[in-house]
């Protein structure tokens, strides 16, 4: 299996463009997660899905931010406009949904807003 | 809601033992995971324990689970350099969509 797959790897855009993030979760999973990395506040969850409905969009910083996934294999996450905080490391990560099962993180897309 | 803490750093010597802690404040959790990521990576999942275990060993790795005080460790023997990555503490939400709790990561630092 490749694994999850992020893309793109890096983007450097400008302040108040349009970003898309994309991840292709492992077959056959069922839950897909987003999380944002930065220094100063560590990993923090944005949103997750099950079956292709998002669960717990509580971590969304604003309006601003918005994902989807329309169907088991594809999702992405936009940020419209990009700010300069929104500069970091977004992971995409999936799991068959099981309790106890563990998560498989994508190698992640290095964000950085100028 | 769930709350998981570990340090931020840790300094090591090569060659030496590293543990490195966390604790948690809900035990609902079925199963408890360390994760490593290492520079420029996603996280990986390293070792897990079950959560009716206190001890899992897994060659260089112990994991050690003390329920009552709520806390989890993991000791690393004989670390090496390619052990210096941040490690992540994670628990399950007790829910049922494998959605994980990570604590903030401790950052080893292995000295030659």
């Amino acid at each position: 299996d490749a694994g999850v797959i992020q893309s793109p790897r890096h983007e450097v855009t400008e302040m108040g463009q349009e970003v898309t993030l994309r991840c292709k979760p492992i077959s056959g999973h069922n839950s897909l997660f987003w999380y944002r990395q930065t220094m100063m506040r560590g990993l923090e969850l944005l949103i997750y899905f099950n079956n292709n409905v998002p669960i717990d969009d509580s971590g969304m910083p604003e309006d601003r931010f918005s994902a989807k996934m329309p169907n088991a294999s594809f999702s992405t996450l936009k940020i419209q406009p990009s700010e300069p905080r929104d500069s970091a490391v977004y992971f995409c990560a999936s799991t068959r949904g099981s309790a106890g099962d563990t998560q498989y993180f994508g190698p992640g897309t290095r964000l950085t807003v100028l | 809601g769930e709350d998981v803490e570990q340090s931020l750093f840790l300094s090591v010597r090569e060659g030496d033992s590293s543990v490195i802690n966390c604790t948690y404040t809900d035990s609902s959790s079925t199963y408890l995971y360390w994760y490593k990521q290492e520079p420029g990576a996603g996280l990986q999942l390293l070792t897990y324990i079950f959560s009716n275990m206190d001890m899992k060993q897994d060659q260089r790795l112990t994991v050690l689970l003390n329920k009552k005080d709520k806390h989890l460790s993991l000791r690393i023997a004989d670390t090496q350099t390619g052990d210096s990555a941040i490690y992540f503490c994670a628990l399950g939400d007790g829910g049922s969509q494998g959605n994980l709790i990570f604590g903030k990561g401790t950052k080893l630092s292995v000295k030659p």
